[in-house]
């Protein structure tokens, strides 16, 4: 079955720091894969995706993603974390053969100034 | 209006009450979804509308009911609703298979029921 898992429930880090907020997946044949954040009392923003090609993904808002096959892993990444970027984040796979998204649990990233 | 908007932004129902959420998207899309978000939970999809497919998810009690009548507007038409049915309900819509599959939200509705 597939599936998705953010193995951490909160990340936090200090401004300027490197941030990273962890997504493991599991499925079937090529996955999909996607970040999306949520800000307070907003829907859910996307980020950036993996479809194929280079393993690192840029994204908006400078956030990028680093698909690795053998960990089945697809790590959010952000070199200098901003207060601004504190928010709810989830991991996301597409579901084989069809358009709907599987979501992780999500992480809450807190950046302290 | 651009992206995906939702109505109405809040709503308090009572058990007995029927009312209906609506979604309309701007983007040109041709798939729309319905979501639940409950805290501490995952997002739980409910409903998908494509060209490819149309999807129920078992299960989602019978007193949610969606309506899709072009590929614009999408409906969540409530009804005897339970208090743990309280949450917010996103919309999405995404364009597929072209598109690449990634879904854009819109704001959602807080839901409560009482």
């Amino acid at each position: 079955a597939q599936s998705v898992a953010q193995p951490e429930d909160q990340v936090n880090v200090a401004e300027g720091n490197p941030l990273t907020v962890k997504c493991t997946y599991s499925v079937s044949g090529n996955p999909y894969l996607f970040w999306y954040v949520q800000y307070p009392n907003r829907g859910l923003q996307f980020l950036l995706k993996y479809i194929t090609g280079d393993n690192l993904v840029k994204g908006s808002y400078g956030f990028e993603a680093e698909f690795n096959k053998s960990q089945t892993s697809f790590h959010l990444k952000k070199p200098s974390a901003l207060v601004s970027d504190s928010a709810l984040y989830f991991c996301a796979v597409r579901i084989p053969a069809g358009t709907a998204l599987i979501f992780g649990k999500g992480t809450t990233l807190s950046v302290s100034s | 209006e651009t992206g995906v908007t939702q109505t109405p932004r809040h709503l308090v129902m009572g058990m007995t009450n029927k009312k209906s959420l609506k979604c309309e998207q701007h983007l040109g899309h041709n798939a729309m979804y319905w979501y639940k978000q409950s805290a501490k939970k995952p997002l739980e999809l409910m409903f998908v509308y494509s060209l490819e497919e149309r999807v129920e998810n078992n299960s989602v009690p019978s007193r949610f009911s969606p309506e899709c009548p072009n590929s614009s507007h999408l409906f969540l038409h409530l009804h005897t609703l339970q208090p743990e049915d309280s949450a917010l309900y996103l919309c999405a819509s995404s364009q597929v298979p072209a598109g690449g599959y990634e879904q854009y939200f819109g704001p959602g509705t807080r839901l409560t029921v009482t």
